[in-house]
Order: structure tokens, then sequence, then C-alpha cells
């Protein structure tokens, strides 16, 4: 099994409809993350929570909210989804905390792609 | 603010050839971390290499050496000896140190072509 693991892979839903991606995973590590990748952009940051009661917002937060229900799980909603949130949504965990240079190497899932019409 | 700059969106390698993926990055932090993922056609991203802003030798992983140039403030990737297999987008990747969150940076990526 992966050691992280998104669901679903793949999904094509319409705007105005609410969608979650949900993401799991089995490294222990007490951080994680949810990154959007879009063509040309690289991966930009929307949310991350460093432990079950911490919730934090990356830079492009706006239309998306997010839950920490356990050290394992991780979930993104869309609430009322648009097509400019088409995209590859990564979920990412890693160890923490050391200094801003330590090698605390973030390990992706295989990614969530949404589609929006 | 920290930012990430990939000034080449592609880039053609032979096989068996070395190639230089360039990273340059913009940061007021003075303890920092530089990263490389993978991303082939498949979608996942493979972490490759780490450079501590501290590290006074330059990282290597097999293949993979990065070339860190801190007055520079540049941050390039070495592939030595290309293969088929490397063809991929490259990302590169800052985490720094504003106050107590430190995340991911990441540059807007390097599609390499290996050719025959």
């Amino acid at each position: 099994d992966a050691d992280v693991t998104q669901t679903p892979r793949n999904r094509i839903t319409k705007t105005g409809k609410r969608i979650m991606l949900e993401c799991s995973q089995t490294k222990g590590h007490d951080r994680m993350y949810w990154y959007r990748q879009d063509p040309g952009l690289g991966l930009r940051l929307i949310y991350y929570s460093f432990d079950v009661k911490d919730i934090n917002k990356g830079e492009i937060s706006d239309g998306y909210s997010v839950s920490r229900q356990a050290q394992a799980k991780f979930s993104l909603s869309l609430e009322s989804a648009i097509p400019n949130q088409t995209a590859l949504y990564f979920c990412a965990t890693s160890d923490g905390p050391t200094g801003a240079d330590g090698a605390n190497v973030l390990t992706f899932g295989a990614g969530s792609r949404l589609t929006v019409l | 603010a920290q930012k990430i700059t990939q000034t080449q969106p592609g880039m053609f390698v032979q096989e068996k050839e070395a190639v230089t993926l360039d990273c340059t990055y913009d940061t007021s932090d003075p303890s920092y971390g530089l990263f490389w993922y993978k991303q082939p056609s498949s979608g996942e991203m493979i972490f490759l290499i780490y450079q501590g802003s501290y590290d006074q030798q330059n990282a290597t992983e097999g293949r993979y050496s990065l070339n860190f140039q801190k007055a520079r403030k540049s941050a390039n990737l070495v592939i030595s000896a290309s293969q088929l297999g490397d063809s991929a987008m490259y990302f590169c990747a800052m985490r720094g140190d504003t106050g107590t969150a430190s995340k991911l940076t990441f540059g807007t990526g390097t599609r390499l072509q290996v050719t025959l």
C-alpha cells in the first residue's frame, strides 16, 4: 500500500457541486499539506496542518476548506466547485519540526485530478 | 517572501550525456533548504535531492548532484549519464524559516526530454 493515499484519483463534477478529496497516510507524520498543480504554475500550497488541532491557510486557500480528522487523515473540500478549480491536487506529508534547513522531505500522494465543468 | 525561478520551460539531452537544470531562489531567511523533485508522465512527485543552506559540500545522490552557489542564490540540478527514464518534469523547491511555518515553495518546473 502507498504511504500517502488520495481518493478519488479522478473526478469530474459540475459547477456548484460540493467536492471532497481525501488523504490518508501511514508514515506517522504530523504534518500534512494540500497542494494544487496547474500547467505552467508549478505547485501552490492550499492548506497545511502541523497537527490535529492546527490548520493554516496557504497561498491560495480561497474557495477551499480542510479538515484534519486524525493524525493520519486530512481532507480538502470545495464547497461550491468552479471551473478554474480544475487542477491536479496533491496531498503530502512530512516529519517535523527541525530547523528550516532540515531535510524534512515531503512525501506526496499520487494526486487527484479534478475537472469542474 | 520566498521565490523560486526555473527559467527553462523545456530541455533536450541525448542519452548518456549530462544535463544541468537551472534554479535560482530569493529569500531573506538566514536558514533554508533546497529540494528537487521529479514528476514523470504518470504524475507522482518523486524526491531526488536536498541541500541545506549551511551545507559546505554540494549534495549528491547517485546520478544526481546539486550545484549549490549560495552567493549567486542558485541550486542547479545536474543529471549525469542521462537515461530515457529521466524524461519528466523537474521541480526545484525551497523551504524557508518564516516564523513557525516552514513550507515548501515550488518553481514552475522544467520539462526534460531525453533522446536517443
